[in-house]
Order: C-alpha cells, then structure tokens, then sequence
C-alpha cells in the first residue's frame, strides 16, 4: 500500500514564496505528481519528477529525494489566483496489470493573502 | 480545457439506487481512469480502462463497474447506492496505459440521499 502526507492547510502572502512538502512510503515507486485544483474544478497537473533533483518551470518548481521518500513544489512570487489545494500523488506499478496507478495525497489548501 | 467531458455535471440520486456517469477522453486518447474524490480529500483510483478492458482497479467493491467503448469513451456504473457514496466523480484520459499525464475532466458531483 501508500502512505502520502502533506500538511492540510497553509497561508502566504502575495508575492512571497512558498514550500509544500509531501513524504510518501510506497512498495513500486515510479513517479511524483504534483496538481493544482481549484474549488469545484478537476485537478491540472503541475509537474512529474521520477529522478532526484529540482524541476523548474516558470513560479513553479518540484524537488524530489526517492532515499527520503520526500518531495516539495516551490511556489514563487505568489498571485491570487494561486489560492488552490495542492495534491501530491505518487505512481507506482500494477505489475499484475502492467499499469501504473496513481494515488493521492489529501491535498494541502493554500490560501493566498494580500 | 482538457478536452475531456463529462456528464451530468451534477446528479442528486436516493441510496439504493443505481446511477451511471460518462466520460468521453481527449481526442488520441486510449486510456481512461476513474477517481472518486470525497469533500476534502484527494482523488481515489476506481479503475482503469484500456482499449475497452479494465486494466488495474483501487480498493472499490464490485458496485462499481464501467465500460469503455470502441470510440474510447466510458462509463461508469454505481449500484446499490450508499450515502458515502456522494463524492465527486473524476474521469482523466491518457495515452497508454503508461502514459505519465492523464487529463481530467472536470467531474460529476452525485450526492446520494
């Protein structure tokens, strides 16, 4: 089975930067998703890491460590419109299947703040 | 936009009852998944469909069941309603059944009474 853990809730200021943090025990892992869902909306995806390291793109960025089970998406010069949950998600392999299945985490509600 | 549509986009149904919700995936798309996602939670994963046959399936009861059809759309199937059943109800299209992105479809909201 999979265990994700991110904090429930978090408040930012406009402009600022931001970290959510998300560790995870999987038995297969094979990827770490994160999206972004606004109230009432499906969720868009953000960012994939499957190797260590820092994946930057634009305000956004994910980090990954698979020894640490741990990952965290950096939200740079905050805007309004960022107010959302962040889900963390983490693929493993359905090896009986030969898919991947993706499960997530509860999501962290982010409020943007002037 | 994703491409990807669902339908009702909202359905209020009495527990016992049976309900059925449609997802049709973005164009090029083989793959379908199925998510539950309760108030305050995240998506859970139902099921997968893949050229017309599951392909993996979550920690669901055989309640839940769906289709895919040859044009890659899909259904899926509640009988015997519960009250915790009332969620919202995610489709996501990929390419492969490996394919890293799936795109949602922005959901059916069932609230069972």
């Amino acid at each position: 089975g999979q265990n994700i853990d991110q904090p429930t809730e978090m408040t930012a200021t406009e402009g600022a930067i931001v970290q959510i943090n998300c560790t995870y025990q999987t038995s297969g892992f094979n990827g770490l998703f994160w999206y972004q869902q606004h109230a009432g909306e499906a969720p868009t995806f953000l960012s994939y890491n499957v190797l260590d390291g820092l994946e930057e793109k634009g305000r956004f960025s994910s980090f990954l460590s698979r020894s640490k089970g741990y990952s965290y998406l950096l939200l740079k010069e905050l805007q309004m419109k960022d107010s959302a949950s962040y889900l963390c998600a983490v693929r493993d392999l359905d090896s009986g299947a030969g898919s991947y299945q993706l499960t997530f985490g509860k999501g962290t509600k982010l409020s943007v703040i002037p | 936009e994703t491409g990807v549509t669902q339908s009702p986009t909202h359905l209020i149904k009495t527990r016992g009852q049976q309900v059925t919700l449609r997802c049709s995936s973005q164009s090029g798309h083989n793959t379908v998944s199925w998510y539950q996602q309760a108030l305050g939670q995240g998506p859970q994963f139902i099921f997968q469909y893949y050229r017309e046959e599951e392909n993996g399936r979550g920690n669901f009861p055989p309640r839940f069941s769906g289709l895919q059809f040859p044009n890659y759309s899909s259904e899926l199937n509640v009988n015997a309603l519960e009250l915790d059943d009332s969620a919202l109800y995610l489709c996501a299209s990929s390419f492969g059944k490996r394919d890293y992105e799936q795109y949602f479809g922005p959901g059916t909201r069932l609230t069972v009474t």
